[in-house]
């Protein structure tokens, strides 16, 4: 069964330190990733999305088939990026039957 | 542009009672999904739905009930409720695109739910 592994349950920086947060996944297929952020008080949404290879905010985050991970990254970290964050993996090639990781809440302290 | 709007926001309901919660899209996204969200457990999928009439399982479906009798609404229905189901539920809703990752599941402000 697929299965997305988020080891830290917090993370916590100061501004302006480079940030990571891990993710690793379990499929033998060809999974689809992504990186999904909920600020305090808002709604679940899409921060980025592996096959779009873009950065979002300063975000990135590389597939690493071989190591089968898919860590999210930024270089100097600011106040506003504080939010839970969840990589999430689809077996469908969409956005359909999503499977999560237990999430990371990111902490970055002035 | 509402989005995907869930009701009620809070719920507390006693052992035994049965609820539902309601989940609307206004994007005529093909695909909605209920999840539960606990603590330290990260958002699990409780049933889906590919289209009007179409509904199928996800990997916690007990106790819960669903229908889709509208592209627009996909309501979730607790038959008998136990403290187990103590949660916080989101809907969700994409565009129905297998094979095409530049889809993005668009959620609902979620709905947390007490059973005492």
């Amino acid at each position: 069964a697929q299965r997305v592994t988020q080891p830290e349950k917090l993370l916590s920086v100061f501004k302006g330190a480079p940030v990571e947060l891990k993710c690793n996944y379990s499929y033998s297929g060809s999974p689809e990733l992504f990186w999904y952020v909920q600020y305090s008080r808002q709604r679940l949404q899409l921060l980025l999305r592996h096959i779009s290879r873009e950065s979002i905010k300063g975000f990135t985050a590389d597939l690493n088939k071989g190591e089968t991970s898919f860590h999210l990254k930024k270089p100097f970290a600011q106040e506003e990026d504080s939010a839970m964050y969840y990589c999430a993996l689809s077996t469908q090639g969409g956005s359909e039957k999503l499977v999560f990781g237990k999430g990371t809440k990111l902490t970055v302290n002035p | 542009n509402a989005g995907v709007t869930q009701t009620p926001k809070f719920q507390v309901l006693k052992t035994g009672q049965s609820m539902t919660l309601q989940c609307a899209q206004d994007m005529n996204h093909e695909y909605m999904s209920w999840y539960r969200q606990d603590p330290g457990m990260g958002l699990r999928l409780i049933h889906y739905s590919v289209g009007a009439g179409i509904t199928d399982q996800g990997e916690v479906p007990n106790g819960y009930n669903v229908s889709r009798s509208t592209t627009e609404d996909f309501p979730l229905r607790l038959l008998s409720a136990a403290p187990s189901q103590t949660s916080v539920y989101f809907c969700a809703s994409s565009s129905y695109s297998p094979g095409t990752a530049n889809t993005e599941a668009f959620f609902g402000q979620g709905t947390r739910l007490t059973v005492v």
